[in-house]
């Protein structure tokens, strides 16, 4: 079955660690999407990537970054600059960023402070 | 700025009934609405993409309208069952294909057996 894979479900971090968020799509997408959500909020944008070897910071992109060096992949680091990551993480895709197609999401990963 | 709300936050109903959730947007230039099914510590599931020419979409017992001119959508869901409860989130995309999706906060729907 085609779809998204994101792990791990849950992740812990500690003070000035830097920890990643793995992303796996197996849609054939171009596009891939970070998101974040926080209770009562809508979800915001981290980061997205249009292609491989490409990506654009979103709303919210301070104390995180990227990788697209596979077109299945887009890993996420939550770096020690963001001092308030817990959050609930979600990954998406889509075929393109343009042509408003419709978003894949994965299942998320939650993230919490030690 | 574009912003997305949704009201009510929360909505519990009995079984059977039909229901109506909210969505709305401030600025009506959009490229298309879409309505999205999230449970609890998953991913969001599409429901329905409305593009922003047309006025409604229909899924089984799901149909969603859309009324750009006054910035407001509906997701109608006939004959509510207990299955049905999530939290349903709605999401414009800008006035071009290119434009970012604008998510609400969604309407967290409980419906009793």
């Amino acid at each position: 079955d085609g779809g998204i894979t994101q792990s791990p479900k849950y992740l812990f971090r500690k003070e000035g660690q830097n920890v990643t968020l793995s992303c796996e799509q197996n849609l054939n997408h171009d596009a891939m999407y970070w998101y974040r959500q926080d209770p009562g909020q809508g979800l915001r944008l981290i980061y997205y990537s249009q292609i491989v070897n490409d990506f654009q910071k979103g709303d919210i992109a301070e104390g995180y970054s990227v990788s697209r060096e596979k077109k299945e992949s887009f890993p996420l680091t939550v770096t020690s600059a963001q001092k308030n990551p817990t959050a609930f993480y979600l990954c998406a895709s889509s075929i393109a960023v343009r042509g408003g197609q419709p978003q894949h999401f994965g299942d998320g990963t939650r993230l919490s402070i030690l | 700025k574009q912003e997305v709300t949704q009201i009510p936050a929360a909505l519990s109903v009995p079984e059977g009934e039909n229901l109506v959730l909210n969505c709305s947007f401030t600025d009506s230039a959009i490229y298309n609405l879409q309505w999205f099914r999230q449970d609890p510590g998953k991913g969001l599931t599409s429901l329905l993409l409305i593009q922003s020419s047309q006025r409604e979409q229909t899924s089984g017992r799901l149909n969603a309208s859309l009324d750009k001119s006054s910035g407001r959508s509906t997701l109608y869901i006939a004959a509510s069952q207990p299955g049905d409860s999530a939290t349903y989130l709605c999401a414009v995309r800008g006035e071009t294909s290119y434009d970012k999706v604008i998510f609400g906060p969604g309407t967290s729907l409980s419906v009793i057996p």
